[in-house]
């Protein structure tokens, strides 16, 4: 159950586009399509932005993307605005019947 | 309103025991599986448990397999965590949140600490 790989820190100015990959094996990012994206703010629970690869809930933005390629799911997070700025986790189900989180990013806006 | 309030976190010595519990309101919580999440101080999110919806099944995380429990008593919306031989490494915030359908957790509550130290 080796955690899902992200790069620590991404960072943007405000509009650009950023794009967050998030690295898995077979076994679970390249094997299901039961990715989802979470953002937490400091101190914050995590809120759920994707799920199922490429679904966004009600309510949040569409500058919200993500998609799966292979063993790699990514985020992309358009119109960078200054509350885009925390932590964004990818999670995957598991051939085990786990769950297993990324490494998490940190999202600044410059 | 939708809502998960976790309690019974503290300050716990090493090789002891805590019973987390994750109080749900707002939804038929009977309707749903539910995960514990945990977080350690500065550290990312990590998977810990998750129990369907009338309590049959469970799984868990290798690090915490044969030391935690996963439970619910949904006659009175309640999720718990039994966690035994605490140690260090399990000192964190733990987060109780829904799983509305295929691994998508939807509502989360806003986490109990607990802190294992001598």
């Amino acid at each position: 159950q080796s955690a899902l790989t992200q790069p620590a820190s991404v960072s943007g100015s405000p509009g650009q586009t950023i794009t967050l990959p998030c690295t898995g094996t077979s076994s679970d990012v390249g094997g299901y399509n039961y990715v989802s994206w979470y953002q937490q703010h400091p101190g914050k629970a995590p809120k759920l932005l994707i799920y199922e690869v490429s679904y966004r809930p009600s309510g949040v933005s569409n500058r919200f993307s993500g998609s799966k390629s292979g063993n790699t799911a990514s985020l992309t997070i358009s119109g960078l605005q200054a509350d885009d700025e925390g932590d964004y986790y990818c999670s995957s189900f598991t051939s085990s019947h786990t769950g297993v989180f990324g490494t998490g990013t940190k999202v600044t806006v410059l | 309103e939708e809502q998960l309030v976790e309690s019974g976190g503290g300050l716990v010595q090493p090789g002891g025991s805590l019973r987390l519990s994750c109080a749900a309101s707002g939804f038929t919580f009977s309707s749903y599986w539910m995960h514990w999440v945990r977080q350690a101080p500065g550290k990312g999110l990590v998977w810990v448990s998750r129990i369907t919806g009338d309590g049959s099944g469970a799984t868990y995380a290798d690090s915490v397999k044969g030391r935690f429990t996963i439970s619910r008593d949904n006659a009175k919306n309640t999720l718990y965590l039994e966690m035994n031989s605490l140690s260090a490494e399990d000192t964190a915030v733990y987060y109780c949140a829904r799983d509305l359908h295929l691994w998508r957790r939807d509502v989360w509550g806003k986490g109990t600490t607990v802190i294992v130290s001598s």
